[in-house]
């Protein structure tokens, strides 16, 4: 198993209020992702980082920031968080390159936003 | 853009039943496609994939053929077992940044 860990495991939080999520790799992977999964949606991207400091938005970001100071770590904000951010979300992570390149996922962050 | 639809589920089907998880795809140029596996409580686990036209990915028994010409990459197993039981997600890959594309997911139950 890809070395994936994602902190907290389970959060309940109110709305308005910041939350952050972690993820930490141990395998020196370039490319790290955070998705949010929801009945009928399957995943969706939010933001992905292509290196430290490096970091694009993907199909749902608003609402989310995100930051990478180390190889290891990404991390997503919930600057002010709304009910409709409950959701589960995965880190993943990938070697590079293009296209071809297999994603590896963590365990998920179940968020819930009251 | 790219996308990806796959059939909806939920599938329920009898021990030793023939699996077909129907996929097709949207996309420019040429992506790899994938199909992930999501037991209770998990993250998404890599099941096969297949980066070309024509190629066959296969594992624990599954396997998926990445067909041009219907754009398709249906997921299959001659014989399925109760622990099989999970979702699986078709997926391909996508510019820019390697970003992923997922179905919604199809959720399997088989039973004894």
């Amino acid at each position: 198993d890809a070395g994936i860990t994602q902190s907290p495991r389970h959060k309940v939080t109110e709305t308005g209020t910041p939350v952050t999520l972690r993820c930490h790799q141990t395998e020196n992977h370039r490319y790290m992702y955070w998705y949010r999964q929801d009945p009928g949606h399957g995943l969706r991207l939010i933001h992905y980082s292509y290196g430290v400091k490096d970091t694009d938005k993907g199909e749902v970001s608003d609402g989310y920031s995100v930051s990478r100071s180390k190889t290891e770590d990404f991390l997503l904000t919930l600057e002010s968080a709304t009910s409709s951010q409950t959701s589960v979300y995965f880190c993943a992570i990938s070697e590079g390159g293009p296209r071809a390149d297999t994603q590896y996922f963590g365990p998920g962050t179940r968020l819930t936003v009251l | 853009g790219d996308s990806v639809t796959q059939m909806e589920g939920p599938v329920t089907l009898s021990e030793e039943a023939f699996l077909t998880i129907n996929c097709t795809y949207t996309a420019t140029g040429y992506p790899s496609l994938f199909w992930y596996v999501q037991y209770p409580g998990e993250g998404l686990q890599l099941l096969l994939k297949a980066t070309k036209a024509d190629d066959k990915g296969s594992n624990k028994g599954f396997e998926a053929t990445y067909r041009k010409e219907t754009t398709s990459f249906h997921l299959e197993k001659g014989s399925v077992q109760v622990s099989d039981s999970a979702v699986y997600f078709c997926a391909l890959t996508g510019d820019p940044g390697n970003q992923f594309y997922f179905g919604t997911g199809t959720s399997l139950t088989v039973i004894p």
